[in-house]
């Protein structure tokens, strides 16, 4: 997990409400991410932030916001218009070493919505 | 879309060397092989990355071919907590660009 935690481990919520995901991160790493898994299925990405104050689309951006307004965090709020919210959110960051990058994962957040 | 083709799943004896094998034809000439695995309900874990040359760490060898249209990662001694799912990844070098997980290779272990 090197540093990077995500909290709550497990979160419930009702249908139609916003709900914000914790994302640190004291590495220094400059760029964050966030993931969403389905059962059986890989990660697929929904946001990522390279510096702080930007951010970036990824696949499946819509029904979810961010904000990057430090460095070491990276909330990410599923709101009532995402369709399908139940699944396991990861978040991750990474580091440039010599001429490639590597990318680290927080516990994760599985998240029930009903 | 992923850029690479692994097997679904495999089977290794416990003790036995692990060889899990990954198709990246496409890839180019800046572009790193990575490894990950994921262990049930965690995030996943790094293992190792490597260009052209093979690679070695404490959990595994990374061997890329001369072409570099493949790789295959060897888990030395495999043990029952290696059981996950693996993925090979190709990323490019040149930004700090997100990883593109497939679905990867679901390893057991057994004993």
């Amino acid at each position: 997990d090197g540093g990077i935690t995500q909290s709550p481990k497990y979160l419930f919520r009702k249908e139609g409400q916003n709900v914000t995901l914790s994302c640190e991160q004291n590495l220094n790493h400059d760029a964050m991410y966030w993931y969403r898994q389905d059962p059986g299925q890989g990660l697929r990405l929904i946001y990522y932030s390279q510096i702080v104050n930007d951010f970036q689309k990824g696949d499946i951006a819509e029904g979810y916001s961010v904000s990057r307004e430090k460095k070491e965090s990276f909330p990410l709020t599923v709101t009532s218009a995402q369709k399908n919210p139940t699944a396991f959110y990861l978040c991750a960051s990474s580091i440039r070493r010599g001429l490639s990058y590597e990318q680290y994962f927080g516990p994760g957040t599985r998240l029930t919505v009903t | 879309d992923a850029k690479t083709t692994q097997p679904p799943s495999m089977d290794c004896a416990e003790g036995r060397a692990a060889n899990l094998p990954c198709n990246h034809s496409t890839i180019s000439g800046n572009e790193y092989v990575y490894w990950y695995r994921q262990i049930h309900s965690q995030g996943p874990q790094y293992i190792i990355h490597g260009l052209k040359n093979n690679e070695t760490n404490e959990m595994a060898s990374l061997i890329i071919t001369e072409d570099r249209k493949s790789s295959t990662l060897i888990l030395p001694h495999a043990t029952l907590r290696d059981t996950a799912v693996y993925y090979c990844i190709v990323r490019g070098g040149s930004g700090n660009t997100p990883l593109v997980f497939g679905k990867g290779t679901r390893l057991s272990v057994i004993a």
